[in-house]
């Protein structure tokens, strides 16, 4: 079974501009969960969606935005790029939300110049 | 303060020895706790999941005490493969909502 995939694996950007991060979970899972972890730190949750909605949001600005699509892929965007955005995204499936364990993709990793 | 705290390290061992990594969380509302290894510009992979019971996976055991708000890592018998940075996981989710909370992770290095 294929696991968890994120598209594009690597990405450069310029500040203010913008970008948009995918994210198909493992066959079955229905919710997804976007990370960012940047340099020497353990990822921060930025988003976890189930069933289309958002079920929870971590400190970030609103220049962070994501939507889950009918077959439970994800998008991450990010507005107005910063040189601090710069970090590996990754992006989380499971089975439900709640306490079920979550299962990563490889990650984009986002540089801002 | 971190809500989960562990120390970074870098734990370096000897191929063979037994190394212990601890972990704590200031919130008492988690309701899940986990391990995942981290090798380097790698996604974390789950390495097991920790209960009240305490859980073993051939070298590795894991234990959870929910009164002093402490996890632990337990790995027998290093091997070089080990080599990685280890994340302590708090999920404070509920129902369909899931949160993963992680440490900054600790390194270890095992040495031939």
């Amino acid at each position: 079974d294929a696991g968890v995939t994120q598209s594009p694996t690597h990405l450069i950007k310029t500040r203010g501009q913008q970008v948009t991060l995918r994210c198909s979970p493992i066959s079955g899972h229905k919710s997804v969960s976007w990370y960012q972890q940047v340099l020497g730190q353990g990822p921060q949750f930025i988003f976890q969606y189930y069933e289309k909605e958002e079920r929870g949001r971590g400190n970030f600005p609103d220049r962070f935005s994501a939507r889950q699509f009918p077959n439970y892929s994800s998008e991450l965007n990010v507005n107005a790029l910063l040189l601090g955005d710069s970090a590996l995204y990754l992006c989380a499936s499971s089975f439900v939300g709640g306490t079920y364990e979550q299962y990563f993709g490889p990650g984009t990793r986002l540089t801002v110049t | 303060r971190k809500e989960v705290e562990q120390d970074p390290g870098p734990f370096n061992v000897p191929e063979g020895a037994t190394v212990a990594f601890n972990c704590t969380y200031s919130n008492s509302a988690s309701q899940s706790f986990f391990w995942y290894r981290q090798d380097c510009r790698k996604e974390p992979k789950l390495l097991m999941s920790v209960y009240s019971s305490g859980n073993e996976d051939g070298r590795f055991t894991a234990q959870l005490n929910r009164a002093s708000q402490y996890i632990s890592l337990l790995i027998r018998d290093s091997k070089l493969s080990d080599s990685a940075t280890y994340l302590c996981v708090v999920n404070r989710g509920s129902g369909n909502t899931g949160k993963l909370i992680f440490g900054q992770g600790t390194t270890l290095q095992v040495k031939p």
